[in-house]
């Protein structure tokens, strides 16, 4: 049973439009939520992270965004750019010290 | 998809031994990466087990702390060395595998885990 649910296998946005990935999840428990970007043949590496008490966090061009009472979390990335092509992977956990539970991934692809 | 299996799933270990954790994968992959997780902190990639030759470690990490083997595209192991407090994580295995429903495209599935506790 998958926790953390990522629909869309991939998207495709032009440069400079808005990209938004979506994230739903079913354990109202989580309370540490992350997003991780992968280029091919590379590990995941950390985006960003919210906690369960806020509903917003920014960083330069990426935000994310956590509705608890829906279970979904979204990550925008406004402006985006050809280097944002790369998988990403909503992730959450029990809290920040828990083993973290990865989403299948959805692909982006900024097109020019 | 693919099961990933670890071993052992959580030990409490003395400082300055060592500890060997496994890595068993149902299915031959090309890409295995090993992670950790330290209390507080997001998951932060140790290195890539390359099969027939040295792992490629990322910044921060060397190979006499965390010796890598990987003997086959099924198995890997990571070895944390002379271990300190610091040392205590969760440590991750990690595999890259190919899926071709709806285009090709590469998705991580890591395994459960081993929670490290050294006193």
């Amino acid at each position: 049973d998958q926790q953390v649910k990522q629909n869309s296998p991939s998207l495709s946005v032009q440069e400079g439009r808005i990209s938004i990935l979506n994230c739903d999840y079913t354990n109202s428990m989580f309370d540490y939520f992350l997003w991780y970007k992968k280029y091919p043949a590379e590990g995941p590496t950390f985006l960003i992270s919210i906690s369960s008490i806020k509903d917003k966090n920014e960083d330069g061009r990426f935000t994310v965004f956590l509705n608890k009472s829906a279970k979904h979390l979204s990550l925008h990335i406004v402006p985006s750019q050809p280097g944002d092509s790369a998988v990403y992977f909503c992730a959450a956990s029990l809290d920040r010290d828990d083993k973290i539970i990865f989403g299948k991934g959805t692909r982006l692809h900024i097109l020019p | 998809s693919a099961v990933i299996s670890q071993k052992p799933s959580r030990d409490i270990c003395q400082r300055g031994t060592s500890l060997t954790i496994q890595c068993q994968v149902d299915s031959q992959v090309t890409m295995m990466f090993w992670y950790r997780q330290q209390p507080g902190q997001s998951l932060t990639l140790i290195a890539t087990a390359n099969q027939g030759s040295e792992a490629t470690y990322e910044s921060g990490f060397v190979i006499d702390k965390f010796p890598i083997s990987r003997p086959n595209l099924t198995f890997s192991t990571l070895t944390v060395s002379n271990m300190s407090p610091e040392d205590s994580s969760i440590y991750l295995c990690s595999v890259d595998i190919r899926v071709t429903a709806g285009g090709p495209m590469e998705t991580q599935y890591f395994g459960p885990g081993t929670r490290l506790l050294v006193l």
